[in-house]
């Protein structure tokens, strides 16, 4: 089976601008869960979608939104970009998402904010 | 909200060396999972545990979890430079299935 895939990987974008990530999950898992690792913050929650609703919601501004298709893609948002959403944006699949059901990480993209 | 502490936060060690890397909770563990992240780049799943005293090997890696103590250790025997790299522990907080809380990791380094 193919593994999560990330696109793009690596992005540069100047304060202000907007950027859409998207994710592909592994076939036949349904939750998608987005990640932000930064080296002072290190690896936090974003959301995580299933079934194309948000079940779960980390502490991040508004300006950060996701979604997910009718097929598990699922495609993460950041409006007014500011210099600290610099990041590696990783997003992770699994089957359903609950106790016991282990998240398969992507490559992750590199945003870069200038 | 739950907080994982790991310890130590770097590692040096010379090849063929055992090693052990502990994560200890602020609450109770709902499942705790171990990964592997080589700077950069995605994290790789090694183990998952979810009952106290529970103990799962994967060729030189065993990992522990002590329900009571709420920590995990994670051992490597004989390690190898493909070792090396920033071991992740992950969990669920209680209340929430869906979301993992992580470790800040610890930076492996093995000297050939």
């Amino acid at each position: 089976k193919a593994g999560v895939t990330q696109t793009p990987r690596y992005l540069i974008k100047t304060r202000g601008q907007q950027v859409t990530l998207s994710c592909s999950p592994i076939s036949g898992h349904r939750s998608v869960s987005w990640y932000q690792q930064t080296p002072g913050q290190g690896l936090q929650f974003l959301f995580e979608y299933f079934s194309e609703t948000q079940r779960n919601k980390g502490n991040f501004p508004g300006r950060f939104s996701g979604r997910q298709f009718s097929n598990s893609r699922s495609e993460m948002n950041v409006s007014t970009l500011e210099l600290g959403d610099s990041a590696l944006y990783l997003c992770a699949s699994s089957l359903g998402g609950g106790l016991g059901d282990t998240q398969y990480f992507g490559p992750g993209t590199r945003l870069t904010v200038l | 909200s739950q907080e994982l502490e790991q310890s130590p936060q770097s590692l040096i060690v010379q090849e063929g060396k055992n090693l052990t890397i502990n994560c200890t909770s602020s609450k109770t563990l709902y499942g705790l999972y171990w990964y592997k992240q080589k700077y950069g780049e995605g994290l790789i799943f090694l183990m998952m545990l979810q009952k106290g005293g529970e103990e799962k090997s994967h060729e030189k890696i065993t990992a522990k979890l002590d329900e009571k103590k709420q920590q995990s250790s994670l051992h490597i025997t004989a390690s190898q430079p493909s070792h090396a790299g920033i071991y992740l522990c992950g969990a669920h907080e209680e209340g929430s299935n869906y979301k993992l809380t992580f470790g800040k990791g610890t930076l492996l380094t093995v000297n050939p």
